[in-house]
């Protein structure tokens, strides 16, 4: 079905593992992005991508790394987890940054995972 | 930090009654997003209304841009339970690149 999908939808793990989060999408948008939504603090942008091979840092970015080797998939790394990022992890795609040649940068959002680092 | 700030943080109404709530930025902007947020689930994509734009509607939406207030309002025209989720502004400033959300209007729509 086409759409933004993400992958798991919930996860537990421990401090100090790593841990990957999925991401896929069906339009073939150009950006994509990872945020994070905690009480309190709404949703902060923790990576961006404009394109394969494009990658820039967010609001908060340290602790995870992101790689987009395919238009379609943008992967969220916790290299090593803290219980700090224990969190709500959305990922989102657009067409575009701005309104740019009739394109818009409305962004839709995959369902989000859950992630919980004990 | 973020650029939008939602008012009020929560409102409950009764069904058929109209909400209204309101989102304040900092910077100027290229244009402004409604988000809406159910629970458990992903953002869904209301409304934009760009920066020379003062007022646009969709179905029972209705969003308003002032800019030299640097303020905008969503209003909800007869509401109903299904509306009962999070609501949330989104900026893309001015000659920026990243779109940043506020934290959000908890709206409850009541039978």
């Amino acid at each position: 079905d086409a759409g933004i999908t993400q992958s798991p939808r919930y996860k537990i793990t421990e401090t100090g593992r790593q841990v990957t989060l999925m991401c896929h999408q069906t339009w073939s948008h150009s950006y994509m992005f990872w945020y994070r939504q905690d009480l309190g603090h709404g949703l902060r942008l923790i990576y961006y991508s404009a394109a394969a091979d494009i990658t820039d840092k967010g609001e908060v970015p340290d602790g995870y790394v992101v790689s987009r080797s395919k238009t379609e998939n943008f992967p969220l790394t916790l290299e090593s987890a803290t219980r700090s990022q224990t969190s709500v992890y959305f990922c989102a795609s657009s067409e575009s940054r701005g309104e740019v040649a009739g394109k818009t940068d409305t962004q839709y959002f995959g369902p989000g995972t859950r992630l919980t680092v004990l | 930090s973020q650029q939008g700030e939602e008012d009020p943080q929560a409102l409950s109404i009764q069904e058929g009654e109209n909400a209204t709530m309101n989102c304040s930025y900092k910077t100027s902007i290229n244009n402004l997003q409604w988000y809406r947020q159910n629970s458990g689930r992903g953002l869904v994509h209301l409304i934009l209304i760009r920066s020379n734009e003062r007022e646009k509607h969709s179905g029972r939406l209705r969003v308003t841009l002032d800019t030299s207030k640097k303020s905008s309002s969503l209003l909800i025209t007869a509401s109903r339970a299904a509306d009962t989720a999070s609501y949330f502004c989104a900026t893309l400033p001015g000659g920026g690149n990243k779109l940043t959300f506020g934290t959000g209007t908890q709206l409850k729509v009541e039978l």
